[in-house]
């Protein structure tokens, strides 16, 4: 069955880095999203993407944020200088049919 | 804005009881309900949807009715498993309008053998 994949599993960075997290969405899916989940707390919408643009973004998401789909298959979020807080589950989802959204596994990003 | 709003856990129970757990939203228009599970160390899984008023999603044993007049989805399962030990996420989207899904805070399961 297909599925979402993410990489890398764990990211660990220092506060300032620049991150890029990775995913490959489900290959005929044409809706594409980011959502995030601090430990404990619930899972957060960032960002959702269609037709090579960003079509929603949460307040979460500002300048530090971006999302690309540079090649097709992948769909990445870069943070461009990452502080304590960005440290979250990172889920990347994609839709071929809305409203049902798969999910990846997920990127454990912590910030040191 | 939309919200979703379930039990707080985490709920313990013993294997074979019955379970039930809470799920309230608020929203505009008609949106579209979902429970997602997430087992310990993996990502969410779509568990079960409905995308009207009165339909009941079901799989793998677990049932929830999306009742507008109560603005509910709870979900029950006649017998749990010690498998069926996960957080739980109720969850709603609104199609055609912006289709993020709007996540409730999740319940963390415990099912004794």
């Amino acid at each position: 069955e297909p599925e979402v994949t993410q990489t890398p599993s764990h990211q660990v960075t220092q506060m300032g880095q620049e991150v890029i997290l990775r995913c490959v969405p489900i290959s005929n899916h044409l809706y594409f999203y980011w959502y995030r989940q601090i430990l404990g707390q619930k899972v957060e919408f960032l960002v959702s993407f269609y037709n090579n643009e960003i079509s929603e973004k949460s307040e979460i998401f500002d300048d530090q944020f971006s999302v690309e789909r540079p090649d097709g298959s992948n769909f990445t979020l870069k943070i461009r200088s990452t502080k304590l807080e960005d440290s979250a589950m990172y889920f990347c989802a994609s839709s071929e049919v809305l409203p049902e959204q798969f999910f990846g596994p997920g990127t454990r990003l912590t910030v040191l | 804005g939309d919200s979703v709003t379930q039990m707080e856990g985490p709920v313990t129970l013993s294997e074979e009881a019955f379970l039930t757990i809470n799920c309230t939203y608020t929203a505009t228009g008609y949106p579209s309900l979902f429970w997602y599970v997430q087992y310990p160390g993996e990502g969410l899984q779509l568990l079960l949807k409905a995308t009207k008023a009165d339909d009941k999603g079901s799989n793998k044993g677990f049932e929830a009715t999306y009742r507008k007049e109560t603005t509910s989805f709870h979900l029950e399962k006649g017998s749990v498993q010690v498998s069926d030990s996960a957080v739980y996420f109720c969850a709603l989207s609104q199609v055609n309008r912006d289709d993020k899904i709007i996540f409730g805070k999740g319940t963390r399961l415990h099912i004794l053998p």
